[in-house]
């Protein structure tokens, strides 16, 4: 069956430094995969789209690569910051119709 | 502000109720898409539609349905028929660009949580 891992355990990291989280896929051929910001009791905010012909995508410190060969995206948040702190959700399609399948989602803790 | 109003934010249920979440976009998007969230779980599409007047069913459509009279309005019922209703609800909109709406961004409401009483 399809499955999407994202780390379960909290990334606890310095402000300043590199969070990178990971996106895992099996059984899957994504053509679109998003990357989004959830803060507690709110809805998601739509960060990153990278689709499956590209390797690379950027957005002021945040970049996302997307390795069709690993099953795997990654996303870097780069000279993180306390207001980074948050859940971060990757979701992918294998369609053009918008039907996505979301990971649970891994905390990233920014301390001062 | 154009964005997506989601309506109550926290509901109750007694068992063998129907209820139904409101979710109101003013964003001119064409798609709209309802989700579940469960603690430690991904999103799960519910239902979605693409244009008014029609709406396909997500991976766990079963004790839920929707309606879609306006472009502006994607209603979600939970039946009675729902046996574990509690859960965090997400409406989200998008645009139907030519390329599809996968190639566009989300654009979510703040949920509505349910709970049985």
């Amino acid at each position: 069956s399809q499955k999407i891992e994202q780390n379960s355990e909290a990334l606890n990291i310095q402000e300043g430094k590199t969070a990178t989280l990971t996106c895992n896929y099996t059984n899957y051929s994504p053509a679109y995969l998003q990357w989004y910001r959830q803060d507690p009791g709110r809805g998601p905010v739509f960060l990153l789209l990278i689709r499956e012909n590209e390797k690379e995508k950027r957005k002021e410190r945040l970049k996302v690569t997307f390795d069709t060969t690993l099953k795997q995206s990654l996303f870097h948040i780069t000279a993180s910051q306390p207001a980074d702190s948050a859940t971060y959700l990757c979701a992918l399609s294998t369609d053009s119709w918008g039907k996505f399948q979301f990971g649970a989602g891994t905390q990233v803790v920014v301390t001062p | 502000d154009g964005g997506i109003t989601q309506s109550p934010k926290y509901l109750f249920r007694k068992e063998g109720q129907n209820v139904t979440l409101s979710c109101e976009q003013n964003l001119n998007h064409d798609a709209m898409y309802w989700y579940r969230q469960d603690p430690g779980q991904g999103l799960r599409l519910i239902y979605y539609s693409q244009i008014v007047n029609d709406f396909q069913k997500g991976d766990i459509a079963e004790g839920y349905s929707v309606s879609r009279e306006k472009k502006e309005s994607f209603p979600l019922t939970v039946t009675s028929a729902q046996k574990n209703p509690t859960a965090f609800y997400l409406c989200a909109s998008s645009i139907v660009a030519p390329t599809g709406p996968s190639n566009q961004p989300q654009h979510f409401g703040d949920g509505t949580r349910l709970s049985i009483l």
